[in-house]
Formats: C-alpha cells, structure tokens, sequence
C-alpha cells in the first residue's frame, strides 16, 4: 500500500491571505502526480498534474511545485478568497489508477 | 457539456438490502472507476474498467460487485451492505491515449451512501 501524506488536515484563512499546504508521496515508481479541488456537494475537479521534477503550474491564484527526489509538493493560495473553500486532494499516479490523500479542507473566512 | 453524472446523489438502505448505484459519462472515455471514500479519509479505488476489462482492487469486499454494459454506463452493486459501507462512492473515467503516461480522472459529483 503506497502512503500520500496531506498536511494540514484543515486549515481556516482570512480572506486576502495567503496559504499553502502538503503532499508526501512515495519517492520511487513516479509516474504523476495530481492535484483536485472538491468543492461540497461538487465533483472533483482536476487542478494540475505534474510530472517532472521541478514542476511548477499556475490557475489564476493557485500554484504548485513538486519534487519527485523527496517526495513532496505544494499547493499554493495566493490571496484566498472565499470560493477557494474546498478540500484539496493530491494523488499519486500509479500506472492507470491514483492513489489519494486525505485532503486538505480549507475554509476561507471573510 | 460532457459530463461524468451519478445517481441517485443520495441513498439510504437498510442493512442486508441489495442497493445499486449508477454511473454514466459521456466524455467516450475507456476507463471508469469506483472509489469509497469514509468520513475523512482518502477516496479508495474499489475497481475499475479497462474497456470491458475489470480489474478489481485486492481488498476490495466480494460484497462489491460492478457491471459495465456499455462505455457509458457503470453500476456499482453491494449486495448486503452492512453499517462499515456507509460512506461516499464517486464514479470516475479517464482517456487511454497512446504514448500518455498520465492518467487525468474526470469525477461525477458522488453518491453519499447511508446503511441503517
């Protein structure tokens, strides 16, 4: 069974902050990793797959880097606002299947 | 717009009563997905389809059952769903696309389970 840490498990910002969280995956057999929003009572939606080392990808206030040597990647929110409300799930890529984290739930207060 | 749609969105059965949850999609994708997702915790693949090819997960219960009559529809059956098997279950579907290493999964919105 392939571990993917997400760190916090949630988080509360104000708006007009910024924030960012955490994804460990495995470091060896990489073949992507993926980045969801789900928003309540939506279907998850794909913000970014990554797959070289040294990735970084832009939406509008939303980054992510990731480093496939350590295992890590973040997501950034550069001033949140309160759409940006949701759980954010990574996932690593194994063959054709994904195996999720728990989630980060973010909760933007105005 | 093409979608992945799931229904019902919500339902409640007793525990031991067969229940079916529906898939469909049309995004013409050649793959589909179950996952079980319990309160916070991470989305589990339960199994999946590889055009008609099924390819269950290895501790999925023989509880859960699937059927794929077409490319655009997908059903879930749990045939004596117990209390543990109340939990959210999203249908998803991806592209297999020749020379593509990655697989972007396309997700209906969920069918939240509850057993009583």
């Amino acid at each position: 069974i392939l571990n993917v840490e997400q760190s916090p498990q949630s988080l509360h910002v104000q708006e007009g902050d910024s924030t960012n969280f955490t994804c460990s995956f495995p470091s060896s057999n990489f073949y992507a990793l993926h980045w969801y929003r789900w928003e309540t009572a939506k279907s998850p939606e794909a913000l970014f797959v990554m797959t070289l080392n040294g990735d970084e990808k832009k939406k509008g206030r939303i980054s992510a880097t990731l480093n496939t040597k350590e295992g890590y990647s973040y997501l950034y929110i550069k001033g949140s606002q309160p759409e940006d409300s949701a759980t954010y799930l990574c996932a690593f890529q194994v063959w054709r299947k994904l195996q999720f984290g728990a989630g980060t739930q973010v909760v933007v207060t105005p | 717009d093409a979608m992945v749609i799931q229904n019902p969105r919500y339902q409640v059965t007793q525990f031991g009563k067969p229940v079916t949850l529906s898939c469909s999609q049309t995004l013409n994708h050649n793959v589909m997905y179950w996952y079980q997702q319990k309160s916070s915790q991470a989305p589990k693949l339960l199994f999946h389809y590889y055009d008609k090819d099924f390819n269950n997960e290895a501790d999925t219960p023989d509880n859960f059952q699937s059927r794929r009559p077409n490319t655009s529809f997908c059903f879930l059956d749990i045939r004596s769903p117990g209390l543990g098997d109340t939990a959210m279950y999203l249908c998803a579907t991806s592209r297999d696309r020749e020379g593509l290493l990655t697989y972007e999964q396309y997700f209906g919105p969920g069918t939240r389970l509850t057993v009583t």
